[in-house]
């Protein structure tokens, strides 16, 4: 079955700083990989997602990477603010259900 | 849009009763949802996988006469703990699709304690 790995487990960076969650995925056949984003005490909230016939997706200040030879996508959070600190999970899915990653905890110093 | 919603946030109950949770879709229709267990600090483990109408699919190591699931219309599942123990302990989140959908939205989650 789909096996995906996240790192790094904790990332801190400054305020206005770039941040780079990598996950890896086992499964070829896997074809859906979002990213979601869990607050304290509170249900992951999709943020972005990317098919596997794209390479690339943005949305504002945050973008998806696809490499589907090398089977690793990547999160890019640019200009991070102190309320994009939280726990991060990238997932891959492919018929049925999401596989998720150990998770990053990220922290934005003011 | 695309919300889901969990009731109750919270519950605490006592060893060898049964907690229902509820997990709606508010404004779409959810023809699979999943149930997913969460420990401190650790990632989301799916229990089961339910479509509307059939009966769930649990995943290995999951009791499913301890852990019943019912999704009987397109925008409700209950998770039923039952005979809970201190170790049923933890957080409840259940997640919604809908059908042709790739997109996955979670609910707030139920945090369940077990005295």
């Amino acid at each position: 079955g789909e096996n995906v790995e996240q790192h790094p487990s904790t990332l801190s960076v400054q305020e206005g700083d770039s941040a780079v969650i990598k996950c890896t995925y086992s499964d070829s056949a896997s074809n859906y990989f979002p990213w979601y984003k869990q607050e304290l005490g509170k249900g992951p909230q999709l943020i972005i997602d990317i098919r596997s016939n794209v390479g690339e997706k943005k949305d504002q200040r945050i973008a998806v990477t696809l490499n589907k030879t090398a089977k690793h996508f990547s999160l890019h959070i640019t200009e991070t603010q102190p309320e994009d600190s939280a726990v991060y999970f990238c997932a891959a899915r492919d018929t049925g259900k999401l596989i998720f990653g150990q998770g990053t905890t990220l922290q934005v110093k003011p | 849009g695309a919300v889901v919603s969990q009731h109750p946030s919270w519950v605490i109950c006592k060893s060898g009763t049964s907690v229902k949770i509820e997990c709606r879709s508010l404004d779409f229709q959810a023809t699979t949802m999943f149930w997913y267990r969460q420990f401190p600090k650790q990632s989301l483990m799916l229990m089961a996988t339910s479509n509307e109408g059939s009966k769930a699919t649990y995943e290995q190591g999951v009791e499913k006469d301890k852990f019943l699931i019912n999704h009987a219309s397109l925008t409700l599942s209950t998770l039923t703990v039952t005979s809970a123990h201190p170790e049923d302990s933890s957080f409840y989140i259940c997640s919604a699709r809908e059908w042709g959908g790739a997109e996955q939205y979670f609910g707030p989650g139920t945090r369940l304690t077990v005295t």
